[in-house]
C-alpha cells in the first residue's frame, strides 16, 4: 500500500493565494521528499526535509515535519499560474538503497 | 543534477505485443529505478535496475513480464512484455545516489497506450 497520503487530492486557487498539502505516513523514515509533476510528465524534485528537522525553506516553499504524527505539509506563497501542477510526497525509509515510496499526490490548479 | 532521457517518449501498441523503454543518464549512477503511472494515479515503483546482475522487483511485478536491463551506470531498458489494455501506463525511470544524495531525478516518462 502506499505509504504517504496527501490532502486534499485537489486544490483550486487563485494567483497569489497560497496552497497548503498535507501528507500523512505510516511508518518510520529517514527523509521525506516533495516532487512536482506537470501534466504526466517526469517529476522535478522540490525540497526533501530530514526526520530529524522540522521545517526547511526553498525560495516560496516551505516544508514541515512532525514525525509524532507521521505529517508533512507544504506551502506555496504568492501562487502562480505555472504552479498548476500535481505535488507528490514521497517517504525515504533510510538504508542504501534509495527507495522512495510515493503518496496519492494533490492536483493543484492555479487561477489566473 | 543529472540530465535523463527517455525513448520512446510515447507509444501506441497493439496487445500482445511487447515494448522496450530506454533510459539513458548523462552521467554514470549506482541506483536505477522504473515505475509505472497508471491514468490519475501515483508512482509505483516496478524494479530497481542493478547493473551487472538481475533487477530487484516490488511485489506484484515479475521479471517475465517486465524484462530490465542495466549493462552498464549510464543505461538501462525495461520492457513491457504481453502487453494488455491494463499496462496503459507512463513509464519513468529514475536515478538516485548521485554524490551520496537521496534526491531522485526522472526521466521525462513513456506513454503508453495498448489497444
Amino acid at each position: 500500500s502506499q505509504q504517504g497520503e496527501e490532502d486534499p487530492q485537489a486544490l483550486s486557487i487563485q494567483e497569489g493565494e497560497n496552497a497548503t498539502m498535507n501528507c500523512s505516513y505510516k511508518t518510520s523514515i529517514n527523509n521525506l521528499q516533495w516532487y512536482r509533476q506537470n501534466s504526466g510528465r517526469g517529476l522535478v524534485h522540490l525540497i526533501l526535509i530530514r526526520s530529524n528537522e522540522r521545517e526547511k525553506h526553498s525560495g516560496r516553499l516551505r516544508v514541515t515535519l512532525d514525525t509524532s504524527k507521521k505529517s508533512s505539509s507544504l506551502l506555496i506563497t504568492a501562487s502562480r499560474a505555472a504552479d498548476t501542477a500535481s505535488y507528490f510526497c514521497a517517504t525515504d525509509p533510510g538504508g542504501s538503497n534509495y527507495k522512495l515510496t510515493f503518496g496519492k499526490g494533490t492536483l493543484l490548479t492555479v487561477n489566473p | 543534477s543529472a540530465v535523463i532521457s527517455q525513448k520512446p517518449s510515447r507509444d501506441i501498441c497493439q496487445r500482445g505485443t511487447s515494448l522496450t523503454i530506454q533510459c539513458q543518464v548523462d552521467s554514470q549512477v549506482t541506483m536505477m529505478f522504473w515505475y509505472r503511472q497508471q491514468p490519475g494515479q501515483s508512482l509505483t515503483l516496478i524494479a530497481t535496475a542493478n547493473q551487472g546482475s538481475e533487477a530487484t522487483y516490488e511485489s506484484g511485478f515479475v521479471i517475465d513480464k517486465f524484462p530490465i536491463s542495466r549493462p552498464n551506470l549510464t543505461f538501462s531498458t525495461l520492457t513491457v512484455s504481453n502487453m494488455s489494455p491494463e499496462d496503459s501506463s507512463i513509464y519513468l525511470c529514475s536515478v538516485a545516489g548521485l554524490r551520496n544524495q537521496e534526491t531522485q531525478y526522472f526521466g521525462p516518462g513513456t506513454r503508453l497506450l495498448v489497444l
